[in-house]
């Protein structure tokens, strides 16, 4: 079973620059996330799909972010315009469905770096 | 909101030796839990996860956690470290959010070093 993929695996970009990140996950999982993890930290939910549409995102700065998942299979997130403290790893998740014993499969990660 | 406390940011063990990660959680339901290890440039991969059916978990490449309820702990083990082992390791706790989805809440880590 091919496992969840991202792309790209490193960014670099200036602050107030837009960058894009996609996410393919397993076949058949309903449930997408997209975490934000600071170096040294735990990686931070920023929104929740349940196939196209979204559930949550309470913790998505929605003044810079932005996130979409097409036809319930493949996601983007986008920075527009980034800032310094963008620079993270963005892990893309996913799960089979929206239960509290599933688990989350993540993909390889993205690798930003905002100059 | 549930949480969750890693103890020590980073823990070096000798090859060989046992290896204890400490992980506490602050619940007022029974909770799910999660170990996910991370190697350099990598996902997270599961380790093991409890689910209530059994308090002791056995996980992937030898590791096992123990769940206390009275300790609200969820501490992850494995009996003798492996140069493999050298990573980074996160609890997790299922939590409902307000939308009324389940979403993970993961601990700060803690890198583990192996010693040869």
């Amino acid at each position: 079973e091919a496992g969840v993929a991202q792309s790209p695996r490193y960014k670099i970009i200036e602050k107030r620059q837009s960058v894009a990140f996609w996410c393919n996950p397993i076949s058949g999982h309903a449930t997408l996330y997209w975490y934000q993890q600071i170096l040294g930290q735990g990686p931070k939910l920023l929104i929740q799909f349940q196939n196209n549409g979204v559930v949550d995102d309470s913790q998505l700065p929605k003044d810079r972010f932005s996130a979409e998942r097409l036809k319930g299979v493949d996601s983007t997130l986008k920075i527009q315009p980034a800032k310094l403290e963008d620079s993270a790893v963005y892990l893309c998740a996913s799960s089979l469905r929206d239960r509290a014993s599933y688990e989350q499969y993540f993909g390889p990660g993205t690798r930003l770096t905002v100059t | 909101a549930q949480s969750v406390t890693q103890l020590g940011s980073h823990v070096s063990v000798s090859e060989g030796a046992l290896v204890l990660l400490r992980c506490n959680y602050s619940s007022s339901v029974p909770p799910y839990l999660f170990w996910y290890v991370q190697y350099p440039n990598q996902g997270l991969q599961l380790l093991l996860k409890y689910t209530s059916a059994a308090t002791l978990v056995k996980g992937i490449n030898g590791f096992e956690a123990e769940f206390k309820k009275s300790e609200t702990s969820f501490h992850l083990t494995k009996p003798s470290a492996h140069m493999s082992d050298a990573a980074e390791y996160f609890c997790a706790v299922s939590d409902r959010s307000g939308a009324g989805s389940y979403q993970l809440t993961f601990g700060k880590g803690t890198k583990l070093s192996v010693i040869p």
